[in-house]
Formats: structure tokens, sequence, C-alpha cells
């Protein structure tokens, strides 16, 4: 079946870092990709989004590029800040239903001053 | 403040017991989805209305059911409530078909404690 699958956590990292955090998917059709923040206490908060092979989604520093080849959706930022310390989820829908999301498991990231 | 309401934010109850969780969409949208995001299973999709009709479900035990009404606001009624049920609720909304707001917006999530 369709499936998201992100690297582990929770990530580590020094401010003004350079963020990676890897997301692969599984889909038998041609899905269009999110990723999803979730800072502690909230709700989950739309990041970027990609609808097409080789889209680039862009947000508040943040990128990730639709990689139909690698099935991947990987999300970046070049310098990260504390205020970025949230849990990061990558998921994925279909055009039938773009509100029913399959979900990656999540990834925490934590940024230290 | 993301529009989608959730009430209540957190509830503490007992195994076996029955509780309603409350959510009103962002104003114009007819699409409600419901999501469970627990330990173990992670973010689950639940089931989806839209304008009052059932549209999809996920994985929702028989012994939860949603509804919603003319108002377009939804309920999530989860019965005979078990330990592993403690999760937190979100709900969702999505604007309506061919409309621009093609994103899914979530709302603050409702906390269940089931001891």
């Amino acid at each position: 079946g369709d499936s998201v699958t992100q690297m582990e956590g929770p990530v580590t990292l020094s401010e003004e870092a350079f963020l990676t955090i890897n997301c692969t998917y599984t889909a038998t059709g041609y899905p269009s990709l999110f990723w999803y923040v979730q800072y502690p206490g909230e709700g989950l908060q739309l990041l970027l989004k990609a609808t097409k092979a080789d889209d680039k989604g862009s947000n508040k520093g943040f990128e990730a590029t639709y990689r139909k080849e690698t099935t991947s959706f990987h999300l970046e930022k070049g310098s990260v800040q504390v205020s970025d310390s949230a849990v990061y989820f990558c998921a994925l829908s279909f055009s039938g239903n773009t509100g029913k999301l399959i979900f990656g498991q999540g990834t925490t990231l934590q940024v230290k001053p | 403040d993301s529009g989608v309401t959730q009430t209540p934010k957190h509830l503490i109850t007992a195994t076996g017991q029955r509780v309603t969780l409350r959510c009103s969409p962002r104003s114009g949208d007819l699409s409600v989805y419901w999501y469970q995001q627990s330990l173990d299973q992670g973010l689950q999709f639940l089931i989806q209305y839209y304008n009052g009709e059932e549209r999809a479900k996920g994985n929702i035990l028989e012994r939860f059911s949603a509804q919603q009404f003319p108002d377009l606001h939804s309920e999530l009624n989860l019965s005979s409530l078990e330990l592993g049920d403690s999760a937190l609720y979100f709900c969702a909304s999505i604007g309506g078909e061919g409309s621009g707001a093609n994103v899914l917006t979530f709302g603050a999530g409702s906390r269940l404690t089931v001891l």
C-alpha cells in the first residue's frame, strides 16, 4: 500500500546548522507531497507542498523538491534557528481526496543555541 | 489561530466510558477530516465528511463514529473506551469542491486520556 517513511529522530542541531530530514514514499499513483510542522502543544501546520515531479516547495527558508526518480521529498534548511524546534511530518495525498493524508512517523528536531 | 476549533482541549475518562469530541471547521470549508495521533500508530486518518455526508473511511474502529451537522460542525463519538484509545484527536477542514483553498487546515486537537 501507499506509505511514507521518514528518518528517525530526534535530530539535534546547533543554531545556524544545515538541516536535512529525509522522506521517501511508496505510491501507486502520482501523489502530492507535503511537509507539516507541529510545534509543542499545537496542531499541524502546512510548511510546504509540491504537486508534481520536479516541483520545489519552499516556505520560511525550508525547501523540498519532489523527486519522482528516487521517490523522495527531503526537507532542507540552510540555517536553523531555535524557533524551528518542532516535529516535522512528511505526507502524501492523491488528487481524488486531497485531505486524506498518509503521514510518515514524524521527525523531532531540537535546535540548541 | 487556524480557524478550526476543537473542544474539549483535554479530556480524562475511564475505560468503558463514552466521549464526544467536537469540531467547527474553518469558515466556508465543507469537508471535515478526523485524525488520530498516538505514540504507537502515529498520525492516522479516521474518517471524512463532506457537507453532511460520509465520504471516506480510514482506520476507524467500529466503537467510533462521527457525523457532520447542517451547520457543518462535526462530532466524533468514541465509546467503550480502552486504554489504547488515549491519543490526540485532530480535526481538519478543507475547502469545498472546486475551491482554490485546497490545503488541509488542522485544529489544535483534543487530548483524550483513558484511565
